[in-house]
Formats: C-alpha cells, structure tokens, sequence
C-alpha cells in the first residue's frame, strides 16, 4: 500500500518569498493533517480537513499561511511571505477518519524548509 | 505550561539495559495517549497505543495513570535499532480530537 506523498522533500528559499508543499494522502483516507516541526520539538498540528472542509485550522498563522484541499484528496500548504521562524519540517498525515478511537495517523516523509 | 512534557534527554544506555521514559499530561480531559517513534530525518510512526490497564508488545511496555496525569514507556533488553526519539501523544477530548505532540525523548543506545 502507498503511503503519503509529499513533495518537495527540501526547500531553501529566503525570507518574504512564497513557498507551496503538496501532499496526497493514502487512497481513502477523509481525513488529512498537516503539521509543522521545529528542530528539537514535537509536531504541532497547523490545519485538519476532513474531506474537502477544514475542521480545525486554530493553530495555522492565517495572516501569511494558507492551505486547501479542493476535491478531498490531495492537498497544499502556501506560505506566503515566509519569515525565519518559519523554518521546520512540514509534515503532512492523514487518517481514515477524524481521529475516531484507535483511528491511526500516518505521516508522509516531510518537506524540510530552510528560510535563509 | 506545555500540554505534554518529556525529558528531551538523551539517554545513553548500552545494550541490553533497560530504559523508561515519563511524559505528564496537563489536560486532565485528554482520551487517548501514544507512543511514537521518529527515526533521525524521519517522519513519526505509531509504537504503541497507551490503555488504563497498561499494554505490553514485546521488550515494550506502556503504562498510564489518570490520576496522576502520568504515561511512561519500558524498554527491555535495548537493540541499537531502538535509538530514535520517543514521542508521547495525547488526543484531546475536544471536538476534533486533535493529537498534541510532545517535545520527544532522545534515545542512544551504544554497543
């Protein structure tokens, strides 16, 4: 079974440029994450959708982060203009359901972003 | 205060020891708990699911403490494979259940 895709694994741009991660998630998975990971910590949740909708977007920084999930499958994450703080791991997962007992979370390999 | 917290170590610990990680937990409404692995460069993946009764899957074994908010993992007879950071993770009993991630626990484990 394929498990989530995402790319670009690497990403160096410099600060106040725009930057665009996508993700497709595994075959019939409603529910898709992304997250961000910051060097020395855990992932924090930055948006969930479940299908095509967002359910829960409070941790994303609306003022320069945007992402959408237009047909319910594939998914992309902007930044725009991005800052020095932005630099992490941008981890996308996704889950049959919306986190359902037992329901397990899988995560893609990551988009590693360096904002010089 | 951090909702999930663990002692971002390392642990160093040579083969064969036994090792036990400790994560506290802030939300005393959290449902359910985890452990994930992460290798060096690697996304995380699910280790164990953490229940009330405690869950044992081979040299690993997890155990939680509502009253105290308290979730810990063992290791037994540690391999050089089980060198990667240990995550502890708990879905919050909110709408969307969300899972919160602690920092990781570093683990190192030398020939």
């Amino acid at each position: 079974e394929a498990g989530v895709a995402q790319s670009p694994r690497y990403k160096i741009i410099e600060k106040r440029q725009s930057v665009a991660f996508w993700c497709n998630p595994i075959s019939g998975h409603a529910t898709l994450y992304w997250y961000q990971q910051i060097l020395g910590q855990g992932p924090k949740l930055l948006i969930q959708f479940q299908n095509n909708g967002v359910v829960d977007d409070s941790q994303l920084p609306k003022d320069r982060f945007s992402a959408e999930r237009l047909k319910g499958v594939d998914s992309t994450l902007k930044i725009q203009p991005a800052k020095l703080e932005d630099s992490a791991v941008y981890l996308c997962a996704s889950s049959l359901t919306i986190g359902r007992g037992g329901d397990e979370q899988f995560f893609g390999p990551g988009t590693r972003l360096t904002v010089l | 205060r951090k909702e999930v917290e663990q002692d971002p170590g390392p642990f160093n610990v040579p083969e064969g020891a036994t090792v036990a990680f400790n994560c506290t937990y802030s939300n005393s409404a959290s449902q359910s708990f985890f452990w994930y692995r992460q290798d060096c460069r690697k996304e995380p993946k699910l280790l164990m699911s953490v229940y009330s009764s405690g869950n044992e899957d081979g040299r690993f074994t997890a155990q939680l403490n509502r009253a105290s908010q308290y979730i810990s993992l063992l290791i037994r007879d540690s391999k050089l494979s089980d060198s990667a950071t240990y995550l502890c993770v708990v879905r919050m009993n909110t709408g969307f259940q969300k899972l919160v991630f602690g920092t990781g626990t570093r683990l190192l484990v030398s020939p």
